[in-house]
C-alpha cells in the first residue's frame, strides 16, 4: 500500500462550490504540506503543518482552509473554488531529520473547476 | 531570498545518451540539495539528496549529482538515458538552519527521450 494516500484522485465541479481534499500517511511523519502544481509554475506551496497544533500559511492560501485531524491526516478545503483553482494538488510529508527534510509526496488530486 | 533556477526548461536526448540537467541556487549558507523526478501522471518521487560529506552523491535509477559551492550549482547527470527516463525533473533547496524549514524548488525541466 502507498504511503501517502489522496482522496479524490480526480474532481470536477463548479465555480462556488466547496471541496474536500483528504491526505493520509502512514509513514508515521509528524510534517504535512499541500501544493499545487501548474504548468510552468512548478510547485507552489499553500499550507504546512508540522504537528497537529501547528499549521502555518504557505506562498499562496488565500482561498484555501486546511484541518489537521490527526496526525497521519491532513485536509485541504476550497471554500468556493473558482476556474483559477484548476490545477494538480499534491499532498506531502517529510520527518524530523532536520530543518529541511526529504519530502514525501502522494499521487496527486486533479482538480478542475468549471 | 533563496531561490533556485533550472535554466532549461525542456530538454530532449536520444536513448543511450548522456544528460546533463541543471540547477543553481542562491543561498547564503551550505544549502540542503534534492533532486525529484516525476513521471506523467505521477508523484514525485526523490531521486537523491545532499546534505553533506562527499559533493557527488549517488541515487537510484543510475542517476548522479554533484554539489559546486564555488558555481552555487548541484547539476543532476545520467551516463545513458532510458526511454524511462522522460519525465519532469525538479530540483529543491532545503535550509540547514532557522525555523524557515521548507523546500524552495525549481520550476522543473521537462525531459523528452528520443528512440
Amino acid at each position: 500500500d502507498a504511503d501517502v494516500t489522496q482522496t479524490p484522485r480526480n474532481r470536477i465541479t463548479k465555480t462556488g462550490k466547496r471541496i474536500m481534499l483528504e491526505c493520509s500517511q502512514t509513514k508515521g511523519h509528524d510534517r504535512m504540506y499541500w501544493y499545487r502544481q501548474d504548468p510552468g509554475l512548478g510547485l507552489r506551496l499553500i499550507y504546512y503543518s508540522f504537528d497537529v497544533k501547528d499549521i502555518n500559511k504557505g506562498e499562496i492560501s488565500d482561498g484555501y482552509s486546511v484541518s489537521r485531524q490527526a496526525q497521519a491526516k491532513f485536509s485541504l478545503s476550497l471554500e468556493s473554488a473558482i476556474p483559477n483553482q484548476t490545477a494538480l494538488y499534491f499532498c506531502a510529508t517529510s520527518g524530523r531529520q532536520g530543518p529541511a527534510d526529504t519530502q514525501y509526496f502522494g499521487p496527486g488530486t486533479r482538480l478542475t473547476v468549471l | 531570498a533563496q531561490s533556485v533556477t533550472q535554466p532549461d526548461i525542456h530538454i530532449t536526448v536520444s536513448e543511450g545518451a548522456s544528460l546533463e540537467l541543471r540547477c543553481n541556487y542562491s543561498y547564503g549558507a551550505t544549502p540542503y540539495l534534492f533532486w525529484y523526478v516525476q513521471s506523467p501522471g505521477q508523484g514525485l518521487q526523490l531521486l537523491l539528496k545532499y546534505f553533506s560529506g562527499d559533493t557527488l552523491v549517488q541515487g537510484i535509477k543510475g542517476f548522479e549529482a554533484e554539489f559546486k559551492r564555488s558555481q552555487s550549482s548541484f547539476n543532476l547527470r545520467k551516463p545513458s538515458v532510458h526511454w524511462s527516463d522522460a519525465a519532469e525533473y525538479f530540483c529543491a533547496v532545503g535550509r540547514n538552519a532557522g525555523n524557515n524549514r521548507k523546500l524552495i524548488w525549481g520550476l522543473g525541466t521537462s525531459l523528452a527521450v528520443n528512440p
